[in-house]
């Protein structure tokens, strides 16, 4: 079974700078994706950004960007010129390609990322 | 389009009571699912469903049952209701194409006394 591993619970970064925010997963699949979610105090659960396993270049929305490093099994996400709308929890989820990935998303425990204004 | 729905968005049951959550999405979509949401924790898959007739369990499908009649609709059912039921519930759906994303419902908060 496949696991996704966030090792940060919260995180601080001040407006307009930088964070990352850490992803791990394990699985057997060599075929797969990755996604962050971010759930603002709505609960309403919002795609930021996908990664596709088999593509090398990392994906990018806007000011969001990932670091994907398949060997490492890490799938970090970086978030430039943070705004005071940037906060939430946000979640790592992975999500096999085989079957259609019909068996649905494993995600990690989350992170809280905290603005500073 | 209204995407997926929820209905009720919170709701509270005593120890042993049997409730019905209700989840309809308009996306025309053939997978949806179930999630429990814990305080402090990520999604966990309950149940999901593949198409019309056709489900089958996820990672804590205990004490819960659901059932898949038509495309639109995902009802998730909870008898004898315990404390540890306690949590966030989520519905999602997606269409079958390897790349699309799933999309939410607003969740249904439910509070076992």
């Amino acid at each position: 079974a496949q696991t996704v591993t966030q090792s940060q619970p919260e995180m601080s970064v001040q407006e307009a700078e930088t964070v990352t925010l850490s992803c791990t997963y394990d699985t057997s699949e060599s075929d797969y994706y990755l996604f962050w979610y971010k759930q603002p105090p709505s609960r309403q659960m919002i795609l930021v950004i996908r990664q596709e396993a088999y593509k090398q270049q990392n994906a990018t929305e806007n000011r969001f960007s990932v670091n994907f490093q398949k060997a490492a099994k890490s799938f970090s996400l970086k978030i430039s010129d943070s705004q005071l709308g940037d906060a939430a929890m946000y979640f790592c989820a992975y999500r096999r390609r085989s079957g259609g990935g019909a068996d649905g998303l494993t995600f990690g425990k989350g992170t809280h990322l905290i603005i500073q204004p | 389009n209204a995407g997926v729905t929820q209905t009720p968005k919170f709701r509270i049951l005593k120890i042993g009571q049997s409730m019905t959550l209700q989840c309809a999405q308009d996306m025309n979509h053939n997978y949806m699912y179930w999630y429990r949401q814990d305080p402090g924790m990520g999604l966990k898959l309950i149940y999901y469903s593949v198409g019309a007739g056709i489900t089958d369990k996820g990672e804590v499908p205990n004490g819960y049952n659901v059932s898949r009649s038509t495309t639109e609709d995902f009802p998730l059912r909870l008898e004898l209701a315990a404390p540890s039921q306690t949590s966030v519930y989520f519905c999602a759906s997606r269409a079958t194409d390897y790349y699309n994303e799933q999309f939410f419902g607003p969740g249904t908060r439910l509070t076992v006394l």
